[in-house]
């Protein structure tokens, strides 16, 4: 059974400040990570992927991915109030077969930043 | 650019009532699409995903079926709803790079 395991949080940040978001999964084959924000009532938007180790850059994201720890993260800069939201760590398979079209959820960190 | 369009957005359906909910996809060719569901307090549960026209996979066996008429059309049903069907239902779509994207939602409620 794969697992996607966050903290459910609330985590609370002063607005300005670093937002430190973390996931660990336990199928050493995953090859696909990715970070998506979702609003109270509204869909999934996906903010951030990565695929290799190290740190990945997105504007105010930074996703930080860790293979052999298993560990994946995502700092948010700059906090500000329309950051808050539940993100949630995804992750799949092998790039290609049957396991690639599956993404394994956590079930989120409700993130409040506050003014 | 690529859209995914869901509807109903919410549904209140009694137990033992049929459901038909509906996904489709603009700007995009043979994508995969895929049917989540959301409860509250647990996570995205993958529940069907398909690679093609008439492909169908489940993930979890449940009285919902699902069925992919067009290339850019998938559908979720029941025969008959019971109260545990009640939940945020999501059709995600992919390309080749194996990154989802969500439609809208649809919010059911099974009384």
């Amino acid at each position: 059974q794969k697992e996607v395991e966050q903290n459910s949080g609330p985590l609370s940040v002063p607005e300005g400040a670093i937002a430190s978001l973390n996931c660990t999964y336990s199928d050493r084959g995953s090859q696909s990570f990715f970070w998506y924000r979702q609003y109270s009532g509204k869909s999934p938007e996906l903010i951030m992927s990565i695929y290799s180790n190290g740190d990945k850059e997105d504007g105010r994201f930074t996703a930080q991915l860790n293979k052999a720890s298993q560990y994946v993260s995502l700092l948010i800069r700059d906090s500000q109030p329309s950051d808050s939201a539940t993100y949630l760590c995804a992750v799949s398979g092998p790039h290609s077969g049957a396991g690639s079209y599956q993404l394994t959820f956590g079930k989120g960190t409700k993130l409040s930043v506050i003014p | 650019s690529q859209t995914i369009h869901q509807w109903p957005a919410t549904l209140v359906q009694p137990v033992g009532s049929p459901l038909s909910l509906e996904c489709t996809v603009e700007g995009t060719s043979n994508p995969n699409l895929y049917w989540y569901r959301q409860a509250a307090g647990r996570g995205l549960q993958l529940l069907f995903y398909s690679v093609g026209i008439g492909q169908i996979s489940s993930e979890v066996p449940q009285n919902l079926s699902a069925s992919r008429p067009q290339d850019r059309q998938f559908i979720l049903s029941s025969k008959k709803l019971l109260l545990s069907d009640s939940g945020f239902y999501l059709c995600a779509w992919s390309a080749p790079t194996n990154e989802q994207f969500f439609g809208p939602g649809t919010r059911l409620t099974v009384l």
